[in-house]
């Protein structure tokens, strides 16, 4: 059940863009971004559900592909704040619960 | 400040003894989780609650258990039946109970050491 992500890593230079996957073999009801700093929490970044509707910071974009049960985190003219591990979570259709599940992580490192 | 407390931020134990991790809430959240994270492993869900008085088992939750007597807390005990319980844990609530689509609220995390 666990979604995979891709890449697992990236290496940026400030002013880069970068796109960052998340894909599950099962129907998707909504897919969760988060980011996480070296030894810090996870920090919110979006919801994407089925049907269109997103909630999220106006800074950050995202997709969904009902029919492919992919989403893409595209991250443009990155910035040093940037740089952390992204992580997707999903919650299957077909559960219709709470239950959350991540993918292992995308490490994202801007340059200067 | 409303948000998520977790104690102790870091904690050593012998093998063989059972430790019980907390995790406190003031934001009036209806869903609780805990989450074990390991290098290169991502954010593995032990076990979760939508309500209070009742949790689920998520992927990896022998050798753990849980209870939710209250709204506001959820702890979570690492048992001697945990054959790897040195990790870094994480405890996350979210509004709007029952099949939510709300955000994930994190704690600080609490890092567990056996010996």
């Amino acid at each position: 059940q666990q979604p995979v992500q891709s890449p697992q890593a990236v290496i940026l230079r400030e002013g880069e863009d970068a796109v960052i996957n998340c894909s599950s073999s099962k129907a998707l009801y909504s897919v969760h971004w988060y980011r996480q700093k070296h030894g810090e929490a996870p920090v919110f970044l979006m919801i994407l559900l089925k049907g269109g509707e997103q909630k999220g910071h106006e800074k950050i974009s995202a997709s969904f592909n009902e029919k492919k049960q992919q989403s893409s985190l595209y991250l443009t003219a990155s910035q040093l704040s940037y740089s952390g591990t992204y992580f997707c979570g999903t919650q299957l259709l077909l559960n219709r619960d709470d239950k959350i599940i991540f993918g292992k992580g995308t490490r994202l490192h801007i340059l200067p | 400040d409303g948000g998520i407390t977790q104690s102790p931020k870091y904690l050593f134990r012998k093998e063989g003894q059972n430790v019980t991790l907390s995790c406190e809430q003031n934001l009036n959240h209806d869903a609780m989780y805990w989450y074990r994270q390991d290098p290169g492993q991502g954010l593995r869900l032990i076990y979760y609650s939508q309500i209070v008085n009742d949790f689920q088992k998520g992927d990896i939750a022998e050798g753990y258990s849980v209870s939710r007597e209250k709204k506001e807390s959820f702890p979570l005990t690492v048992t001697s039946a945990q054959k790897n319980p040195t990790a870094f844990y994480l405890c996350a609530s979210s509004s709007q109970g029952a099949f939510n689509t709300g955000e994930l609220f994190f704690g600080e995390g609490s890092r567990l050491t056996v010996l």
